[in-house]
């Protein structure tokens, strides 16, 4: 079974600049989060959509950033523009519904933003 | 504001010693306590998780201790090998309905001397 896939694994912009990140979850999992970890701190949560709708998006640092999830599939989170305290590793991760067997969070390996 | 605490920053052991992480939390609400290892280039991986009504939880060498009334939690790794050198997070989560975000300690770099 294959995991949850995000690309591209690294990503170099400029300032100013446009990113988009993409998240591929494990077939069937309802739930997808999005977590960034910035510069060796805390893993800290973005945001949490339940198939297509966003459950929570609380953690969202602002209105520079963008997240979707088309028919409640792959997500994809953009970044415009791009500011350099924006730099960081961002996780994708995605767990089935509560009251099924395993809610495991799965994550995906990453994408390294580094904004310059 | 930081509700999960994660210490020491960095750890080095010695092969066959023992690796003891600490974390502390704010919210009396989580119910679900996991540790996340994570190799560089991955993404975190769940190592072991405890619910708050288990005082401590054993898998292989990997034991979680858990003290509800201080509201700390730990990892310990007996028997430390190389290949466990890794990052380790500690990790809470309060369920609701739907899910439930995971709120993160700082992370441990893990070295372990042959």
């Amino acid at each position: 079974e294959a995991g949850v896939t995000q690309f591209p694994s690294h990503s170099v912009i400029e300032k100013g600049q446009t990113v988009t990140l993409r998240c591929d979850p494990i077939s069937g999992h309802d739930n997808l989060y999005w977590y960034r970890r910035v510069m060796g701190k805390e893993i800290k949560f973005l945001l949490h959509f339940v198939k297509e709708s966003k459950q929570d998006e609380s953690g969202m640092p602002n209105n520079r950033f963008l997240a979707e999830r088309t028919g409640g599939t792959y997500s994809t989170l953009k970044v415009q523009p791009a500011e350099l305290e924006d730099s960081g590793v961002y996780f994708c991760a995605s767990s089935q519904l509560f009251g099924t067997a395993n809610t495991e969070a799965f994550f995906g390996q990453g994408t390294r933003l580094t904004v310059v | 504001q930081q509700q999960v605490k994660q210490s020491p920053q960095s750890l080095i052991v010695q092969k066959g010693g023992i690796s003891i992480i600490n974390c502390a939390y704010e919210n009396t609400a989580f119910d679900y306590f996991p540790w996340y290892q994570q190799f560089p280039g991955k993404g975190p991986a769940l190592l072991i998780a405890i619910r708050p009504d288990v005082s401590e939880k054993k898998e292989g060498r990997f034991t979680i201790s858990f003290n509800k009334s201080a509201k700390q939690f730990s990892l310990h790794i007996m028997d430390s090998q190389p290949g466990d050198s890794a990052t380790y997070f500690c990790a809470a989560r309060k369920q609701d309905n739907q899910g439930g975000k995971l709120i993160f300690g700082q992370g441990t770099e893990l070295s372990v001397k042959p």
